[in-house]
């Protein structure tokens, strides 16, 4: 199979405070992972795309001093929204790419900022 | 600039209906177009279509690509109320560059 998890599946925080998410393939070696946010009844926006040991491509108007994205080994990826407020409130979806097969996607992290 | 649009964007049907969802999409590199159900989390992949006229089919859903004409249509026979999400289309336009649509809300009644 090809299973992507994402800890925590859901986070509660005061703004100004940061939030790391985690993404992990469990049972493959992802070349690629992709991050996304979505909002209420929207579709899935990519915020950025991340190669395991290289820096992390943003698409156009996402912060990369806001949205840190930590690429470290071919099963994990982490976002960190630093210095989170309440528009960052959203469902964010990590998903992981095997080699030349499509992505797949993990269980979602839905972030509130208070 | 890349779009990707899906039609309609809500739909009510009962239980037995056959539906047709459509995407169609505006890209400068096509690579592949992938249909996605997403329920209450994260999308679960249904197809991946890279050729024209190909029909792609599991169980009661089935897919097909016009890369002439830039669409896709995705079908669902004898829809069940498990069927109830809303259906994803995306576009990898590029290399790892994936483009949404809005997506599809369909709702089967019992």
């Amino acid at each position: 199979g090809a299973v992507v998890s994402q800890h925590p599946s859901w986070v509660i925080c005061k703004s100004g405070t940061s939030v790391k998410i985690e993404c992990r393939s469990l049972d493959f070696q992802a070349t690629t992972m992709f991050w996304y946010r979505q909002f209420p009844k929207q579709s899935l926006m990519l915020m950025a795309t991340s190669n395991e040991g290289s820096k992390a491509t943003y698409e156009q108007g996402v912060e990369k001093d806001k949205f840190l994205i930590n690429h470290a080994s071919l099963t994990l990826s982490t976002l960190t929204v630093t210095s989170a407020h309440p528009e960052d409130s959203s469902f964010y979806i990590c998903s992981a790419r095997k080699a030349l097969e499509t992505q797949y996607f993990g269980p979602g992290t839905r972030l509130l900022v208070l | 600039e890349d779009k990707v649009v899906q039609s309609p964007l809500s739909l009510v049907v009962h239980e037995g209906d056959t539906v047709t969802l459509n995407c169609s999409y505006e890209v400068t590199n096509f690579r592949s177009l992938l249909w996605y159900k997403q329920e209450k989390k994260a999308p679960t992949f249904l197809f991946m279509l890279t050729s024209s006229g190909i029909e792609k089919k599991s169980g009661r859903l089935s897919s097909i690509l016009d890369k002439k004409e830039l669409f896709s249509i995705l079908n669902i026979t004898a829809t069940q109320t498990g069927d109830s999400a809303v259906y994803l289309c995306a576009v990898e336009a590029g290399t790892y560059k994936y483009i949404f649509g809005t997506g599809t809300r369909l709702k089967v009644l019992a």
